[in-house]
C-alpha cells in the first residue's frame, strides 16, 4: 500500500537557522511528491514538487526538497527560517491508480521562534 | 484570478439535514477532487472527478454524493448528515492526474 510519513508532529527551530522537515514514503514505482504549507483557518497552498530529474528541488518562499530513492524520502529544507514560516506542512505523494489523489502524512507543525 | 472558490466558509447544521458544498474554479483544470480534514487523520479523498461528466469514488465516500455538469463547478452533497461528517471540507483542482493539486478556502462543517 501506498503510504507517507511525517515522523515528528512538530519541528522546533530559531529564526536565522535552517530548518528540516522530514518525509518518508512507500510507493510502488516511481514517486510523484509534493509539499504543501497551511496556515491557520486557509488552504493547502503547493510548495513544490519532484516528478522526475534532478533530486534537489527548489519552490516557493525559499524552500527547497532533496529526493532520495534509497532512502526513499522527500525532506522540505530552508537555510533560514522565518517566523513566518510558521505552519502546518504536508507532504503528499500521488496514487499510482487512476484516481490522481494525492495521498498526504498526517503533517508536521513547524513553529519558528524569534 | 480567483483560482478555487468555496462556499459557504462555514455551516452549522442538525443532524438528517441535507447539504451542498459548493466549489467553483476558473482555471479550466480536467480534475478535481474533495477531500475532508480531521485532526491526527490529515487529508482524505471522499470524491473525485478527471473530467466533466465523470466521477469517482474516494477513500471515504459513504454519506456523500458529488456531480460534474461542467468543468468549473463540482458540488458536494451530504444527503442526510450525521455528526461524524464535522470536519472541514477542502476541494481541489489540477490540470492533469499529474499535475499539482490546488487548494480552496475551505468549509467548516459542523454538525449537530
Amino acid at each position: 500500500a501506498q503510504s507517507v510519513a511525517q515522523p515528528e508532529d512538530q519541528v522546533n527551530v530559531a529564526e536565522g537557522n535552517p530548518l528540516t522537515v522530514k518525509c518518508t514514503y512507500s510507493v510502488s514505482g516511481n514517486p510523484y511528491l509534493f509539499w504543501y504549507v497551511q496556515y491557520p483557518n486557509r488552504g493547502l497552498q503547493f510548495l513544490l514538487k519532484y516528478i522526475t530529474g534532478d533530486n534537489l528541488v527548489k519552490g516557493s518562499y525559499g524552500f527547497e526538497a532533496e529526493f532520495n530513492k534509497s532512502q526513499t524520502s522527500f525532506h522540505l529544507k530552508k537555510p533560514s527560517a522565518l517566523v513566518s514560516d510558521s505552519a502546518l506542512y504536508f507532504c503528499a505523494v500521488r496514487d499510482m491508480s487512476n484516481t490522481g489523489k494525492l495521498i498526504f502524512g498526517q503533517g508536521t507543525t513547524l513553529q519558528v521562534k524569534p | 484570478i480567483a483560482g478555487i472558490t468555496q462556499a459557504p466558509t462555514s455551516q452549522i447544521l442538525a443532524a438528517g439535514r441535507r447539504m451542498t458544498l459548493r466549489c467553483t474554479q476558473d482555471m479550466r483544470h480536467n480534475a478535481m477532487y474533495w477531500y475532508r480534514q480531521d485532526l491526527g487523520l490529515g487529508l482524505r479523498l471522499i470524491h473525485y472527478s478527471n473530467t466533466a461528466g465523470t466521477t469517482g469514488k474516494g477513500e471515504v465516500p459513504d454519506g456523500y454524493s458529488v456531480s460534474r455538469a461542467n468543468t468549473d463547478d463540482f458540488p458536494l452533497t451530504l444527503a442526510s448528515a450525521v455528526p461524524s461528517q464535522t470536519s472541514v471540507y477542502f476541494c481541489a483542482s489540477s490540470s492533469t492526474l499529474y499535475n499539482e493539486q490546488f487548494f480552496g478556502p475551505g468549509t467548516r462543517l459542523t454538525v449537530l
